[in-house]
């Protein structure tokens, strides 16, 4: 039982680069998310998804796009990355009253 | 719209001492609140929850919290701490524990425990 992982750990992009973030749970969970942390802001919500096939923004969705491609699997992509971009993202997912994160991705945008 | 307001940045203390880490909320509606506690390099894991019933609230780790709705707090106490307490942690508010359960943070408190 993995829990909430995550890929990649670190990464590295120039400014207008995409790429896509990979979070998978194990735990049957409906509900995930996707939260960013940035020194002194606390984790801010990007996406999540109430169930299979919902997807909704949160509180700064600009910039990202999200695709829930199953029940485990909730992505989030970065279409042209700016180093406003550069953070630690984290994946959640929730049972009841409790959300389980991920180990978080290190994004660098230079 | 729902806020938390974690009044201190960093809190040191000495092993063995008390600890009281701050949070303030706003909210119009019902609230739940939360502390979750995040190891370096590590995701965050939850701490402790109020949903209802009883203000004092015991979690993980000999954490426990109180909810004063009169002054919108929910203050994190550890009477002992211990080395391995070292960590950031973060106080949240939801207005919703089913449906979405949208999570609003606070800044984060790192405490530190010097020997």
């Amino acid at each position: 039982n993995a829990g909430v992982t995550q890929t990649p750990k670190f990464q590295v992009l120039k400014t207008g680069q995409s790429m896509t973030l990979q979070c998978a749970q194990d735990m049957n969970h409906n509900s995930m998310y996707w939260y960013r942390q940035d020194p002194g802001m606390g984790l801010r919500l990007i996406y999540y998804s109430a169930s299979e096939g919902t997807t909704d923004k949160g509180e700064v969705p600009n910039g990202y796009n999200v695709s829930r491609l199953n029940k485990r699997e909730f992505s989030l992509r970065l279409e042209s990355a700016a180093p406003s971009q550069t953070s630690v993202y984290f994946c959640a997912s929730r049972r009841g009253n409790e959300q389980y994160f991920g180990p978080g991705t290190r994004l660098t945008v230079t | 719209a729902q806020s938390v307001t974690q009044l201190d940045s960093q809190v040191p203390v000495f092993e063995e001492a008390p600890v009281e880490l701050r949070c303030n909320y706003s909210s119009s509606v019902s609230v739940y609140l939360f502390w979750y506690v995040q190891y370096p390099n590590q995701g965050l894991q939850l701490l402790l929850k109020y949903l209802s019933g009883s203000t004092l609230v015991k979690g993980i780790n000999g954490f426990e919290a109180e909810f004063n709705k009169s002054q919108t707090s929910f203050h994190l106490r550890k009477p002992s701490v211990h080395i391995s307490d070292t960590a950031e942690y973060f106080c949240a508010v939801s207005d919703e524990v089913q449906g979405a359960q949208k999570l609003v943070f606070g800044q984060g408190t790192r405490l530190t425990i010097n020997p």
